[in-house]
C-alpha cells in the first residue's frame, strides 16, 4: 500500500544551520504531498505542499520540490531558528471522491539550540 | 479559522476503565472526522473514519468494540477506548477535511493506561 518513510530523528542542530529532513513515498499513481509541523502542545499545521511533479512548495522559510523521479519530498530550511524547533511529518494523499485520509511517514522531532 | 477542539490532552486511567476522548469542530461543520493513534516512534496509523449520522469505518486490524466512535452532530466525534489496556497507551488524534487539500487537525491526547 501507499507509505511515507522520513528519516529517523531527533534531529538537533545550532541556530542558523542548514536543515533538511528526507522524505520519501511508495504509491501508485501520483498523489499530492505535504509537510505538516506540530509544535509543543499544539495540533498538526500544514506547512507547504504540493500537488505535481517539480511543484516546490515553500512557506517560513522551508522548502520541498516534489520528485517523481526519486518519489521523494524533502523539506530544507537554509538557516533554522530556535522557534523552528518542532515535530515534522511528510505525508501523502490520493485525490478521489469524497475526504481521504493523509498517509503520514513517522515524524522527525527537531531541536534547534542557540 | 477551521479549528477541532480535542479533549482531554492528557489522561491516564487504571486498567479496565473507559475513557472518553472529544474533538469538536468550533467553526465548522465536520462531515467528517479521521482517527489517528500513534506509537512511540511510529507513524500516525488512521484507525477509523467517522461520518455524521452513520458508522464508523475502522481500519483493518482495529477492534471496533474496544475504540468506540460516535459522529452525533456536525461537531462533535468522540473516541471512547472501552475497557483499557496499557497496550493502549498511545497518542490519539483527530482530523477533520475541510475541502481542498485542507485538514484540520486536535492538538491530540496523550492516553497512560496503569
Amino acid at each position: 500500500g501507499d507509505s511515507v518513510t522520513q528519516m529517523e530523528g531527533p534531529v538537533t542542530l545550532s541556530e542558523e544551520a542548514f536543515l533538511t529532513i528526507n522524505c520519501t513515498y511508495t504509491a501508485t499513481g501520483y498523489p499530492s504531498l505535504f509537510w505538516y509541523v506540530q509544535y509543543p502542545g499544539e495540533g498538526l499545521q500544514l506547512l507547504l505542499k504540493a500537488t505535481k511533479a517539480d511543484d516546490k512548495g515553500s512557506n517560513k522559510g522551508f522548502e520541498a520540490t516534489y520528485r517523481k523521479e526519486t518519489t521523494s519530498f524533502h523539506l530544507e530550511k537554509g538557516s533554522v531558528q530556535v522557534s523552528d524547533s518542532a515535530v515534522y511529518f511528510c505525508a501523502l494523499i490520493f485525490r478521489g471522491s469524497g475526504n481521504t485520509p493523509l498517509v503520514f511517514g513517522k515524524g522527525t522531532r527537531l531541536s534547534v539550540i542557540a | 479559522g477551521a479549528v477541532v477542539s480535542q479533549h482531554p490532552s492528557r489522561v491516564i486511567c487504571k486498567s479496565g476503565t473507559s475513557v472518553k476522548i472529544e474533538c469538536r469542530s468550533l467553526d465548522f461543520q465536520a462531515t467528517t472526522m479521521f482517527w489517528y493513534r500513534q506509537f512511540p516512534k511510529q507513524s500516525l496509523m488512521l484507525m477509523a473514519t467517522s461520518n455524521e449520522g452513520s458508522k464508523a469505518t475502522y481500519e483493518q486490524g482495529v477492534e471496533k468494540d474496544k475504540f468506540l466512535i460516535n459522529h452525533a452532530s456536525l461537531t462533535l466525534s468522540t473516541l471512547t477506548v472501552t475497557s483499557a489496556h496499557p497496550e493502549d497507551s498511545s497518542f490519539y488524534i483527530c482530523s477533520a477535511p475541510r475541502g481542498g487539500s485542507g485538514y484540520t487537525f486536535g492538538s491530540g491526547t496523550r492516553l497512560t493506561v496503569v
